[in-house]
């Protein structure tokens, strides 16, 4: 069973051009998140939600919009797309409240390329 | 602004070879520190590091941490082809007083193992 889930795997799109990418955790997880990876392999956070409410939002163009419907779907609406938007994005959950750290669980990706 | 740091950047050694990773970090509100292991997809969970001095091991794979140093190590003894990928430090802070973890990645470690 696939904890973490992403779709789609790829999306290849025209510059101006609105996408969305959605996530789902079956792990029971409280807490989402998005990431990029640029072409460096750099991990960047993008957002965070607990329990479908933002909780962390890095500098991030407000092109880029989270949703998240339910505590089990986190997804990514991204309007105008640009060349600069090109990477991989990952979706990650966690448990969300512990008094030790999280252990954050990885989707398999969603490689993004804006032509 | 938080930061972490690994070194080397990338590593080449040969099958039966031990190689040590190293990650260095600057932290408001340090949590936990999480190695990780990406290969073509998704990073892969490896260990997490909350203590000082512990050392938690998983078959050839070790790590530990030193939080008045603020670096941790990564081990991996008798490298196999497989353990080529890139191996991801990061640390968790707590996010605005919450839980919330917010991860902070280093560049990555690109090891290759040769046969």
């Amino acid at each position: 069973d696939t904890a973490v889930s992403q779709t789609p795997k790829y999306l290849v799109t025209q510059m101006g051009n609105d996408k969305s990418i959605k996530c789902e955790q079956n792990l029971g997880h409280d807490t989402m998140y998005w990431y990029k990876q640029d072409s460096k392999k750099f991990l960047k956070i993008m957002f965070s939600y607990n329990n479908k409410e933002l909780i962390i939002n890095e500098t991030v163009p407000n092109r880029f919009s989270p949703k998240s419907p339910d505590k089990a779907h986190l997804n990514l609406h991204i309007n105008s797309l640009e060349l600069g938007d090109s990477a991989v994005y990952f979706c990650a959950s966690s448990q969300g409240f512990r008094d030790w750290g999280e252990t954050q669980y990885f989707g398999p990706g969603t490689r993004l390329l804006v032509l | 602004e938080d930061k972490v740091v690994q070194s080397p950047l990338s590593l080449v050694v040969h099958e039966g070879d031990t190689v040590t990773l190293n990650c260095s970090y600057e932290v408001t509100n340090f949590r936990s520190l999480l190695w990780y292991k990406q290969e073509k997809k998704a990073p892969t969970f490896l260990f997490m590091l909350t203590s000082s001095g512990i050392e938690k091991k998983s078959g050839r794979l070790s790590s530990i941490l030193d939080k008045k140093e603020l670096f941790s190590i990564l081990n991996i003894t008798a490298t196999q082809t497989g353990d080529s990928a890139v191996y991801l430090c990061a640390v968790e802070a707590w996010a605005g007083g919450t839980s919330y973890g917010k991860l902070t990645f280093g560049q990555g470690t690109i090891l290759t193992v040769h046969p």
